[in-house]
């Protein structure tokens, strides 16, 4: 079956940035997703990358997809405190239904 | 707006309690879904409605009883719970064109504690 994975945990400098990557094992992927999960929180879409992209970029957020490779990455600039959380990467796994496949998650640490 | 409400946010039950979690949404959304979420581990799905039919259910126990009234609420029905059954519930909606590749919005969840 589908599988998606992460590296389990990140920790970086206040003011850095960081970089949470994804695998995926999915060849006909049409959606990949990176969701937020503050602690005791629901989740919250940070944004989504279409399998045609190669890149998309929202403020401090940079989305790249390798589709040869089967790799997604998350690069946020200037990493904040706020920022602290898991972070999940998802795969939308096709058919008539609308199944995410979700990575393990990646927990950022950011550091004063 | 892409809110999601739900509640109660915590919620303790016996194992012989029966109890419902709630959901809404005033998106205009046709898909609602339920997902349990244990600590430190991703979202599982458990069941999916598509225009308030279900269209997806994981092999969930029958202790677990989903409900979709109309468009916007989602209900969770809980009887005869197992202490393994402490999680985060996650509710989530997305437009539900069928079309495949659709954005879920989450709700905040429901810390759920079985004794």
């Amino acid at each position: 079956g589908e599988d998606v994975e992460q590296s389990l945990f990140l920790s970086v400098r206040e003011g850095d940035s960081s970089v949470i990557n994804c695998t995926y094992t999915d060849s006909s992927s049409t959606y990949l997703y990176w969701y937020k999960q503050e602690p005791g929180a629901g989740l919250q879409l940070l944004t989504y990358i279409f399998s045609n992209m190669d890149m998309k970029q929202d403020q401090r957020l940079t989305v790249l997809l390798n589709k040869k490779d089967k790799h997604l990455s998350l690069r946020i600039a200037d990493t904040q405190t706020g920022d602290s959380a898991i972070y999940f990467c998802a795969d939308y796994y096709g058919g008539a239904t609308n199944k995410l496949i979700f990575g393990t998650g990646t927990l950022l640490a950011v550091q004063p | 707006d892409t809110e999601v409400t739900q509640t109660p946010k915590h919620l303790v039950m016996g194992m012989t309690n029966k109890k419902s979690l709630k959901c809404e949404q005033h998106m205009g959304h046709r898909a609602m879904y339920w997902y349990k979420q244990k600590a430190k581990k991703p979202p599982e799905l458990m069941f999916v409605y598509s225009y308030e039919k279900l269209s997806i259910n994981e092999s969930v126990p029958s202790r677990f009883s989903p409900e979709c009234p109309n468009s916007s609420l989602l209900n969770l029905h809980l009887h005869a719970l197992q202490p393994e059954d402490s999680a985060l519930y996650l509710c989530a909606s997305s437009q539900g064109r069928g079309t495949g590749g659709e954005t879920q919005y989450f709700g905040p969840g429901t810390r759920l504690l079985v004794l």
